[in-house]
């Protein structure tokens, strides 16, 4: 039963462009969610998170939606940089939890 | 500032052989985790530690244990491998529980 969802195994974009990668979850009783990205033989490295009180946080070029509705978050990365190439994760918990439930990732190839 | 170091960062084990990998955090952080990342699976929690002194049960705990030895090391033992063990392993940290956690570079274990 995978609780978070990451359903494109991979998305090409052009340099420039704007990035979008999706994530879906199953449990309602998620209210804090992570975003992680990770090169080839490194750890995950965070990226930004956001809490289940907002449908937006920003950072940089780095911008997370949630819509609770849809259990539905989404990253954008604007513009996209040959740089972000990598594995992007979504993780999830809920309250009174240490354990977040990481999504199967998305490989993310930015065309220069 | 090293942040999360792991080792060995490779090993190859013969079934039913047993040993322990190393995690080590410099950050003073009070939570520690061990995950596995399996092709297709995204990283699950093995087992974790929410502060010096206490350990619990992750998603997929069976065949491990874990030492929480002080605040900056957490110790995960295979006491008798098997093939399904074989996996890639991160170690994190989070300065609280459930908070962002920083990974460590990852130990890849193959077990034959």
């Amino acid at each position: 039963d995978q609780q978070v969802k990451q359903n494109s195994p991979s998305l090409s974009v052009q340099e420039g462009r704007i990035s979008i990668l999706n994530c879906d979850y199953t449990n309602s009783m998620f209210d804090y969610f992570l975003w992680y990205k990770k090169y080839p033989a490194e750890g995950p490295t965070f990226l930004i998170s956001i809490s289940s009180i907002k449908d937006k946080n920003e950072d940089g070029r780095f911008t997370v939606f949630l819509n609770k509705s849809a259990k539905h978050l989404s990253l954008h990365i604007v513009p996209s940089q040959p740089g972000d190439s990598a594995v992007y994760f979504c993780a999830a918990k809920s309250s009174g939890t240490y354990k977040y439930i990481f999504g199967t990732g998305t490989r993310l190839k930015v065309l220069a | 500032n090293a942040g999360v170091t792991q080792t060995p960062k490779f090993q190859v084990l013969k079934t039913g052989q047993s040993m322990t990998l190393q995690c080590a955090q410099d950050m003073n952080h009070n939570s520690m985790y061990w995950y596995r990342q399996d092709p297709g699976m995204g990283l699950r929690l093995i087992y974790y530690s929410a502060s010096e002194g206490t350990t619990d049960k992750g998603e997929v705990p069976n065949g491990y244990n874990v030492s929480r030895l002080n605040k900056r090391e957490f110790s995960l033992r295979l006491e008798s491998a098997a093939p399904s063990q074989t996996s890639v392993y991160f170690c994190a940290s989070s300065e609280v529980p459930g908070g962002e956690q920083f990974f460590g570079p990852g130990t890849r274990l193959t077990v034959l």
